[in-house]
């Protein structure tokens, strides 16, 4: 049972704009910055966003982070194949005194 | 560019004990928090642990307090992973993964690929 629940899955068809939520609590998401990490097959994770709404150099403006209170969200437009990915929410937690993530949300393309 | 590789992994019985390392490059080491963070077979990420950037601070998952230990040394670039007491549940691959800021309070920007750890009889 993850500290930040995320849905299972997720799908879109090509060119749609498909969201992925994130639900934490006042000790994590409602006190600090969120990241999201997109994970392809067999690939290690890469960072997508930081800082809640942030993307690193090289990450197409096509990913976007948005946080209200205890919940984030990750937002994907335009919709592409090479998409199709497990896509996790991540934070501090100062209960825990520790990182957590999310349970993970694997993303099908139609 | 920055480079994180692993190694160490393995199989291993269950309460013995293992070391991970994870030789780091392309960045200045010292400067930087890093993490471990492991994903079992099939299922999600985990994070384990984290130590700030000169290893004064270091925070634990609390599954594995009191059994891992993470460390670092800065003269050799390398991050470590000291594993005691091993148990079924500890099988999963794990990740070296390199912080945004030096306390390790960002959360991971670059990782590796990853090493194997099971533990079986």
């Amino acid at each position: 049972q993850s500290v930040l629940t995320q849905p299972p899955s997720a799908s879109g068809t090509p060119g749609q704009r498909v969201t992925i939520s994130c639900s934490g609590s006042s000790s994590n998401i409602g006190s600090n910055t969120v990241n999201w990490y997109q994970q392809l097959p067999g690939t290690a994770p890469k960072l997508l966003i930081y800082s809640s709404n942030q993307r690193p150099s090289g990450v197409p403006d096509r990913f976007s982070g948005s946080k209200s209170g205890t919940s984030a969200s990750l937002a994907i437009s335009g919709l592409q194949s090479e998409d199709e990915a497990d896509y996790y929410c991540a934070t501090w937690d100062d209960s825990l005194n520790g990182w957590v993530f999310g349970g993970g949300t694997k993303l099908t393309v139609l | 560019q920055v480079q994180l590789v692993e190694s160490g992994g393995g199989v291993v019985q269950p309460g013995r004990s293992l070391r991970l390392s994870c030789a780091a490059s392309g960045f200045t080491f010292d400067s930087y928090g890093m993490h471990w963070v492991r994903q079992a077979p099939g299922k999600g990420l985990e994070w384990v642990a984290v130590i700030s950037y000169d290893g004064s601070n270091k925070y634990y998952t609390e599954s594995v307090k009191g059994r891992f230990t993470i460390s670092r040394d800065n003269s050799k670039n390398t991050l470590y992973l000291e594993m005691n007491s091993l148990r079924a549940e500890d099988t999963a691959v794990y990740y070296c993964a390199k912080d945004r800021d030096s306390r390790g309070s960002s959360g991971p920007n670059y990782w590796g690929q990853g090493t194997l750890v099971t533990v079986s009889s």
